[in-house]
């Protein structure tokens, strides 16, 4: 089936600096993608729809200057955490739906960061 | 009121017990309803569709009530592989995803 690629897995990175995560679509093409965010035992909370070629939509709460999101390509969304602070420290998972041909969201391996 | 409700849970079941979880969404346009799984720390991972129909998959069966903006599924013979959290999941206009708070179920031996 569709396969979405997110890297990295896990990172660990020091207070204040940035974070750049990627998400992309292997074999079909995403034009909206979204990002969501999971604190432990909560459920997912969708963070923004990120739409090629296009600025992001953000949900209520979630600050676009410090999560930006660039969807440059129909196969490629990233999430920057900018001056990241403990506070971030999440699982962060994308998903895609082909827009052509399918209603199911295809999801990411996630994101495990941790700021320390 | 959240656009997507579930069961509250934790369900802890014996191994064979038979368990149901139920969600109910605000938006009456929503167009496509599954059940997603979520192992811990992994991502979530789809279990199967919702149709008005109702559909079976084996010891699943999910079914749709459009009128009540209702949602369940079913889980017969519980098995100790089937502990994790089940997501109710909905997809509205313009490609957006709901999720559900999600249920987490413990199937014990």
């Amino acid at each position: 089936g569709a396969v979405v690629s997110q890297h990295p897995s896990r990172v660990i990175c020091k207070s204040g600096t940035s974070v750049k995560i990627e998400c992309r679509s292997l074999d079909f093409q995403a034009t909206t993608m979204f990002w969501y965010r999971q604190f432990p035992k909560q459920s997912l909370m969708l963070m923004a729809t990120s739409n090629e070629g296009s600025k992001a939509t953000y949900e209520q709460g979630v600050e676009k200057d410090k999560f930006l999101i660039n969807h440059a390509s129909l196969t490629l969304s990233t999430l920057t955490v900018t001056s990241a602070h403990p506070e971030d420290s999440s699982f962060y998972i994308c998903s895609a739906r082909n827009a052509f041909s399918s209603t199911e969201a295809f999801f990411g391996q996630g994101t495990r960061l941790t700021v320390v | 009121r959240k656009e997507v409700e579930q069961d509250p849970g934790p369900f802890n079941v014996p191994e064979g017990a038979t368990v149901a979880f139920n969600c109910t969404y605000s938006n009456s346009a929503s167009q496509s309803f599954f059940w997603y799984r979520q192992d811990c720390r992994k991502e979530p991972k789809l279990l199967m569709s919702v149709y008005s129909s109702g559909n079976e998959d084996g010891r699943f069966t999910a079914q749709l009530n459009r009128a009540s903006q209702y949602i369940s599924l079913l889980i017969r013979d519980s098995k100790l592989s089937d502990s994790a959290t089940y997501l109710c999941v909905v997809h509205t206009g313009g490609f957006k995803t709901i999720f559900g708070a999600g249920t987490r179920l413990f199937v014990k031996a």
